[in-house]
């Protein structure tokens, strides 16, 4: 799987959209971008994924470049729960064996109010 | 929403002693996962299941570790003989099949060993 890069920490106002930056310039084809996010030590939670269309849920919007080396999860207003270390990780599809998920380190997102 | 329920949600044991955490996947899942974090580290990936057997695991996942999936709807992690550096929050997770892309996570248990 695909190395990511992602700030150690981000602050951001409540209320304001906060935008995460995650760089995975070495990603395959055929590999997706997922993230996740993990809010004091509870179990991580599903936010987002895509491989290279923009895409929205309730949750978040995820804008992934052109080329793939990079993409952004954006909280569009963002507030105090939202604090939390969030995931970028990049994945294969799950159509060879278990396809685990690999963890960094994260960023720490902080919303201060 | 369905969800991974994981019990018990902290246990405290002596070195030395056997542990089983315990977990109930999304009903109609098929792959399962353990990984576990201890305290201010990283999630880490303990060992993958899928139709009743192994699918891939971990160097944390040594002789000491075993899983089980007993019935259909539970799926255990025993650890033998705990050591101090287990002291860690196990976390379950499950998907549904090889075409399902997202993983999800149950809220983990919390293992002390003293």
């Amino acid at each position: 799987d695909a190395k990511t890069t992602q700030p150690t920490s981000m602050d951001c106002a409540e209320g304001r959209a906060a935008n995460l930056p995650c760089n995975h310039s070495t990603i395959s084809g055929n590999e997706y971008v997922y993230w996740y996010r993990q809010i004091h030590s509870q179990g991580p939670q599903y936010i987002i994924h895509g491989l290279k269309n923009n895409e929205t849920n309730e949750m978040a919007s995820l804008i992934i470049t052109e080329d793939r080396k990079s993409s952004t999860l954006i909280l569009p207003h963002a507030t105090l729960r939202d604090t939390a270390v969030y995931y970028c990780i990049v994945r294969a599809p799950g159509l060879q064996g278990a396809q685990k998920l690999v963890f960094g380190q994260g960023t720490r997102l902080t919303i201060n109010p | 929403e369905p969800e991974v329920t994981q019990t018990p949600s902290h246990q405290v044991t002596q070195m030395g002693q056997e542990v089983i955490l315990r977990c109930v996947p999304i009903s109609n899942h098929l792959y399962f996962y353990w990984y576990r974090q201890i305290l201010g580290q990283k999630v880490e990936f303990l060992v993958s299941f899928y139709n009743n057997e192994i699918s891939e695991k971990s160097e944390i996942f040594d002789d000491q570790f075993s899983v089980e999936r007993p019935d259909g709807s539970n799926f255990t992690l025993k650890i033998r003989s705990t050591k101090l550096e287990d002291s860690a929050m196990y976390f379950c997770a499950s998907r549904v099949d090889r075409s399902g892309n997202t993983i999800y996570f149950g809220e983990g248990s919390w293992l002390t060993v003293v």
